[in-house]
């Protein structure tokens, strides 16, 4: 699996947008870029995924570059309750694919 | 919303002794994992279940460590003997469904291992 690499924290407005970014520029054409969010003290969720097109979910939107060699998860609105850590993690799909995580961002939602 | 459900949330025990962890995944999921987590890291897998079958243990203390899966439904995690190194968070997730080919996790809460 592709490695990637996150800033390591980073601060954001209440209300405002979070832009997270992710590099995984030795990406193959087969793997996807998922993204999971670890809310302290709790397991990690599942946030969104995609292979080359931008998606969108009730959660986040994904950003990913016409060469596939980054991406960024935007929180449209950030709220307190989205303060987290945020992996990017580069896969292939299956049934059988553990993830592996990162260090991930820790984002910091401020008042 | 169905849940994994992990227990106990919290373990203090102290080193040399033996301590276990159970997990009880979302109904109907085939896939169960164990990870690791850590303090200040990302989980790591421990080991993958596929149904009752273990899929991937390569990076489990297999001196010390032990799962099990019998019925293929919940799943149990010992230690034995704990080190001090083995303090961290314990993780379990469990999969099934299938979302454009991807298989998504869903992880439990967590049992928080604390070794003196």
């Amino acid at each position: 699996d592709a490695k990637t690499t996150q800033p390591t924290s980073m601060d954001c407005a209440e209300g405002r947008a979070a832009n997270l970014p992710c590099n995984h520029s030795t990406i193959s054409g087969n793997e996807y870029v998922y993204w999971y969010r670890q809310i302290h003290s709790q397991g990690p969720q599942y946030i969104i995924h995609g292979l080359k097109n931008n998606e969108t979910n009730e959660m986040a939107s994904l950003i990913i570059t016409e060469d596939r060699k980054s991406s960024t998860l935007i929180l449209p609105h950030a709220t307190l309750r989205d303060t987290a850590v945020y992996y990017c993690i580069v896969r292939v799909p299956s049934n059988t694919g553990k993830l592996i995580f990162g260090q991930g961002t820790t984002l910091q939602v401020k008042p | 919303e169905a849940e994994v459900a992990q227990s106990p949330r919290y373990k203090i025990t102290e080193k040399s002794q033996a301590v276990a962890f159970w997990c009880d995944p979302i109904s109907g999921h085939a896939t169960l994992y164990w990870y690791r987590q850590i303090l200040g890291q990302g989980p790591e897998l421990l080991v993958q279940f596929q149904d009752e079958s273990v899929v991937d243990d390569s990076q489990l203390p297999k001196d010390r460590f032990s799962a099990e899966r019998l019925k293929g439904v919940d799943s149990t995690l010992k230690i034995q003997p704990a080190e001090l190194g083995d303090s961290a968070m314990y993780l379990c997730a469990s999969s099934s469904s299938k979302i454009r080919g991807y298989y998504e996790q869903y992880f439990g809460p967590g049992t928080r291992l604390t070794v003196t």
